[in-house]
């Protein structure tokens, strides 16, 4: 299984919207709706932000907002602040019990 | 709250195996509803899917590793262990647990782990 391609980074101004893809195959972001991304400060470990394509976990603010279009799923931050520079991850179901990773976005907020 | 918490040698030495294990505290490793998962960060890099266990010993490894990777559990001790044989430099990374669940999501993650394959 190949790790699904993600931009090697994104940046925008506090306040703006900024918008980081993850593109996949029929055999994994296509295939199910089984996508996560995840924010990870260095030194730290990922948490997640979003699950099943468009879904929060308690905690997680609605500035986060999920989506997918065919073999591409996509993160958007919206009223980008200081805390959201970090690196973003997503990873998908690949079937037999597998999952794979993006290779990372990092996110400057300029 | 479900903790976890990844321990072993900090350094391996080529060719031999890596041995790690990842102890589950604030909950029970026994559960139908979730898998266990090893996934690791080489230095600057992005993360990698390893391999999952369930309670009762079934697993699920990544292809591309999966002949030299064996994870195994002791659900006396609340603990899931990674075993990845004939390391070399490219093993090197900060290796993470994870708890996986049925919306296919790692979380929670345990601290993670630097393994240097070194001689």
């Amino acid at each position: 299984q190949s790790a699904l391609t993600q931009p090697p980074s994104a940046s925008g101004s506090p306040g703006q919207s900024v918008t980081i893809s993850c593109t996949g195959s029929r055999s994994d972001v296509g295939g199910y709706n089984y996508v996560s991304w995840y924010r990870q400060y260095p030194g730290k470990a990922p948490k997640v932000l979003i699950y099943e394509v468009n879904k929060r976990p308690s905690g997680v603010p609605d500035r986060f907002f999920g989506s997918k279009s065919g073999n591409t799923a996509s993160l958007t931050v919206s009223g980008l602040q200081a805390e959201d520079e970090a690196d973003y991850y997503c990873s998908s179901y690949v079937g037999y019990n597998n999952l794979v990773f993006g290779g990372g976005t990092k996110l400057t907020v300029l | 709250q479900l903790q976890l918490q990844e321990s072993g040698p900090g350094l391996v030495k080529p060719s031999e195996t890596l041995s790690l294990t990842c102890t589950v505290t604030g909950g029970s490793i026994n559960s139908t509803y979730y898998y266990w998962g090893w996934i690791r960060q080489p230095p600057g890099k992005g993360l990698e899917w390893i391999g999952t266990i369930f309670y009762t010993g079934t697993t699920y490894y990544n292809p591309s590793l999966q002949s030299r990777v064996t994870i195994s559990v002791d659900t006396s001790r609340n603990q899931f262990s990674l075993h990845l044989s004939s390391v070399t430099a490219a093993d090197t990374a900060v290796y993470f647990c994870a708890r996986r669940d049925s919306s296919e999501t790692c979380d929670p993650w345990g601290q993670g782990t630097l393994v240097t394959v070194s001689s």
